[in-house]
């Protein structure tokens, strides 16, 4: 019963912004937008998480709606090591969330 | 940076055996989960601890597995008898809270044959 849909695969060009969408038209108030991502064989790595504005940190940015039923995941500078499959989930920071991951989308960055 | 301790990294079993994961989560973390990766899909939430006790465990084959943290600390998951179904990564993760983030460990790859 994941809350997003993401389109299965995309890819990019290394060196060029990815942009990686996510819909969660279902969303409500208290829950954030939160992405992870798996590079092969490894277990998944936190990226980003935000309510309602738009959030950058030295892996990524994160572009919220303001209706807040989409969101964007933005690489400004895809490298090889960026491929991986990236996951959007949200969830309420109640004492008892948990992470619920559905398929994700995997993104090819190719030379 | 910390870091979620796995062992063993992979494991073969024949079908019936039992088999054992460990996990040593980040020190101070109250919250650790196991999630279980079937190729090609996410990974889905077995068990979730709160310090030493069982938060959730909706999702746990209670017929062979079984999940324990007895000083709250590091945790243990234990199949018996193992199937071919269960044939995974098993992933631990902890968190001071979820609106920090969890941190992952890199998983057992569970072969049973």
């Amino acid at each position: 019963d994941a809350k997003t849909t993401q389109p299965p695969s995309m890819d990019c060009a290394e060196g060029r912004a990815a942009n990686l969408p996510c819909n969660h038209s279902t969303i409500s108030g208290n829950e954030y937008v939160y992405w992870y991502r798996q590079i092969h064989s490894q277990g998944p790595q936190y990226i980003i998480h935000g309510l309602k504005n738009n959030e950058t940190n030295e892996m990524a940015s994160l572009i919220i709606t303001e209706d807040r039923k989409s969101s964007t995941l933005i690489l400004p500078h895809a490298t090889l090591r960026d491929t991986a499959v990236y996951y959007c989930i949200v969830l309420d920071t109640g004492a008892n969330s948990k992470l619920t991951f559905g398929k994700g989308i995997t993104l090819s960055v190719r030379p | 940076e910390a870091e979620v301790a796995q062992s063993p990294r992979y494991k073969i079993t024949e079908k019936s055996q039992a088999v054992a994961f460990w996990c040593d989560p980040i020190s101070g973390h109250a919250t650790l989960y196991w999630y279980r990766q079937i190729l090609g899909q996410g990974p889905e939430l077995l068990v979730q601890f709160q310090d030493e006790s069982v938060v959730d465990d909706s999702q746990l084959p209670k017929d062979r597995f079984s999940a324990e943290r007895l000083k709250g600390v590091d945790s243990t998951l234990k199949i018996q008898p193992a199937e071919l179904g269960d044939s995974a990564m098993y992933l631990c993760a902890s968190s001071s809270g979820v609106l920090y983030g969890y941190t992952f460990g890199s998983g057992t790859r569970l072969t049973v044959v």
